[in-house]
């Protein structure tokens, strides 16, 4: 089965409020990057974490990865923030690196 | 910074032609990813490299796909005999030491 299972897979907010999506891991991860997929398919580093949460304005996000689960925190959002969220794990085996990506959470805010 | 540049970003092949697509990382980045996304499958890993070397190329199709890294600037993930499977945008990532990956715009691969 999937090794990362990320949820919601779609949410709408209102512009100024806030919601949280979550990323849970079957197998031990070493760290996880968040990204936002723009309307022109760029995908946006928002956070990398081995640990602990990272916050940068509106965005929070937090690794825990001994219960094998992340969370990204949207406050106050905004039209701009409309657009694909995904979750993406780095294996804990060894010195291999590769990302395994959620199935990402289209986030659409609204007026 | 330009970040990482992929060229083409948009290719048109015929089923059976050959595709090859072009990944140029940050500059004095060590490690190169390659991925793949659709609709169906998502973000797929397909294979990476560090200091040039091949590292691991497990989610590689094991037939028409090969990826070189012949300098520290470049690489290329070439595709022969396309087929209409193979549609996909191929995202090409780098990242020096601190492990976060910085992703190129991809290419846009249709096969007709």
């Amino acid at each position: 089965g999937d090794q990362v299972e990320q949820s919601p897979s779609a949410l709408s907010l209102h512009e100024g409020t806030g919601s949280a999506l979550r990323c849970n891991f079957t197998t031990t991860m070493r760290a996880v990057q968040w990204f936002q997929q723009n309307s022109r398919g760029s995908l946006i580093n928002l956070f990398y974490l081995a640990s602990g949460t990272k916050e940068n304005g509106r965005l929070k996000s937090t690794f825990n990865s001994k219960e094998s689960y992340s969370t990204l925190h949207i406050r106050d959002a905004q039209l701009e923030d409309s657009g694909t969220y995904f979750c993406a794990a780095e294996g804990s085996g060894g010195s291999n690196y590769k990302l395994t990506f959620g199935k990402g959470t289209l986030l659409t805010v609204t007026p | 910074n330009a970040g990482v540049i992929q060229t083409p970003r948009h290719k048109v092949t015929g089923k059976g032609q050959e595709a090859t697509l072009w990944c140029e990382p940050i500059s004095g980045h060590s490690a190169v990813f390659w991925y793949r996304q659709t609709i169906v499958q998502g973000l797929e890993f397909l294979t990476y490299f560090r200091n040039q070397a091949p590292i691991d190329d497990s989610g590689m199709p094991k037939e028409r796909f090969s990826a070189q890294m012949p300098n520290q600037s470049h690489s290329t993930l070439k595709i022969q005999s396309t087929q209409p499977q193979d549609s996909a945008v191929y995202l090409c990532a780098s990242t020096g030491g601190a492990n976060t990956q910085y992703f190129g715009p991809g290419t846009r691969l249709l096969v007709l």
